[in-house]
């Protein structure tokens, strides 16, 4: 059965400091992973798109790896701002096009 | 350089009424897909439109549930007779045309429409 499960459920750090969100994965055959923040009352907004290929993507202080042999990812935030409060979304394409599958997030707060 | 709408953002309906949820693509975008989230859960995939055509229903329920996407208009989610089951977090989400279906598309979402069911 495809299946993304992420962890922690919720997770509180203070302002500046860095965490780290896992995924890990059971989706066959993969196409791709991507990682979605998803402020309170808004829809999901792209952080990052890996490949197969991709071990790590960067997006300004996001940086998501990509293990495709052990089926795990993470999400990496670097100096946490109050701003970075929110859910991070795991979701893997299983085939193209319309087979998403989402995990049920991360819930990240960040404290001053 | 709007972004995708979604209305109305919340619905309340008594059950056995009609729901009618509203998508307008961002500009430009010919691909629409919904998506479901339930309380505690995360986003289930419901359908694929293009313009005119419903390429993937296979995450919509058999019954009561419907959706379209006109030539001109918006994608309209329809749900009939509406349970308490339906109440949930709708979100609709459009990529532009050319990326098919790789996989690799980005997909833009839009705000969501929040269906309670009384």
């Amino acid at each position: 059965k495809n299946q993304v499960e992420q962890s922690p459920q919720s997770l509180i750090i203070l302002e500046g400091k860095n965490c780290t969100l896992q995924c890990n994965y059971t989706v066959s055959p993969f196409s791709n992973l991507r990682w979605y923040k998803q402020d309170t009352g808004r829809g999901p907004v792209s952080l990052t798109i890996m490949t197969f290929s991709e071990n790590t993507k960067s997006n300004g202080r996001y940086t998501a790896t990509l293990d495709a042999d052990t089926k795990q990812s993470s999400l990496h935030i670097t100096a946490s701002q109050l701003s970075d409060s929110a859910s991070y979304i795991c979701v893997v394409s299983a085939t193209a096009g319309t087979a998403l599958i989402f995990g049920k997030g991360t819930t990240l707060s960040v404290s001053s | 350089n709007a972004g995708v709408m979604q209305n109305p953002r919340h619905l309340v309906r008594r059950r056995g009424q009609e729901a009618r949820l509203r998508c307008s693509p961002m500009k430009g975008h010919s691909h629409v897909y919904w998506y479901r989230q339930l309380p505690e859960e995360g986003l289930k995939f419901m359908v694929y439109l293009q313009k005119e055509n419903i390429i993937d229903e296979s995450g919509m329920p058999k019954e009561r549930f419907s959706a379209e996407f006109p030539k001109e208009g918006p994608s309209i989610l329809r749900i009939q007779q509406v349970v308490r089951g339906d109440s949930a977090a709708y979100f609709c989400a459009s990529s532009p045309p050319g990326q098919g279906t790789t996989g690799n598309e980005k997909l833009f979402f839009g705000s969501g429409t929040q269906l309670s069911v009384l």
